[in-house]
């Protein structure tokens, strides 16, 4: 019984397509991010919704843009994949948006862009 | 900018010792710490936290210690277990309604049988 859900797990596609991953999270959490970890393993947020609004948007260009049609799924959608887009993507989820909230992770999206 | 530093990449310690994973920033804004472990194709999983008004937080085998003032922290795991080698994440942030999460980029231990 997954908290939170990632689909999907590998995710292999050429320069200049457009993909989404999806995440969904059953803990009943009003908040939910999306972070990258990139080639050299830093983990970095990209996004966060609180109740289907957006909290944070760190400096991510305009090609992501993110999704919550409900406060139990934030998928992400990328436009016109780059190379430096491959990583993993882990989505994450809390109740409440402070830093004080723990935390609870996806098993992470391989992005492989060619 | 790597305002959370983990400047080891990696610790191998033997079954039944200490493990002192350490952690630097340099953010003085820092007022809350967290360590994240990760194991290979899982997402990273929360262990353990500590406010910047106390120095050490302990929970079972895991305690986190933390120095202001060099703006260090650590954490020890004592006795280790095999089941402990993974990676470990260093993560701080600023006070205030939806701060967000900065990571260091991990310190991987091996603990031997």
């Amino acid at each position: 019984d997954t908290a939170v859900s990632q689909t999907p797990k590998y995710l292999v596609t050429q320069m200049g397509n457009d993909k989404s991953i999806k995440c969904e999270q059953n803990l009943g959490h009003d908040t939910m991010y999306w972070y990258k970890q990139d080639s050299k393993k830093f983990l970095k947020i990209m996004f966060s919704y609180n109740n289907k609004e957006l909290i944070i948007n760190e400096t991510v260009p305009n090609r992501f843009s993110p999704k919550s049609p409900d406060k139990a799924h934030l998928n992400l959608h990328i436009n016109s994949l780059e190379l430096g887009d491959s990583a993993v993507y882990f989505c994450a989820s809390s109740q409440g948006g402070d830093s004080y909230n723990e935390q609870f992770f996806g098993p992470g999206t391989r992005l492989t862009v060619l | 900018d790597q305002q959370v530093k983990q400047n080891s990449p990696s610790l191998s310690v033997q079954e039944g010792r200490i493990s002192i994973l350490n952690c630097d920033y340099t953010n003085s804004m820092f007022d809350y710490f967290l360590w994240y472990k990760k194991y290979p194709a899982e997402g990273p999983t929360f262990l353990i936290s500590i406010s910047s008004i106390k120095d050490k937080n302990e929970d079972g085998r895991f305690t986190v210690f933390l120095n202001k003032s060099a703006k260090h922290l650590s954490l020890h795991i004592v006795p280790s277990q095999p089941g402990d080698s993974a990676v470990y994440f260093c993560a701080a942030s600023e006070a205030g309604a939806n701060s967000k999460l900065t990571f260091g980029k991990g310190i991987t231990l091996s603990v031997r049988p």
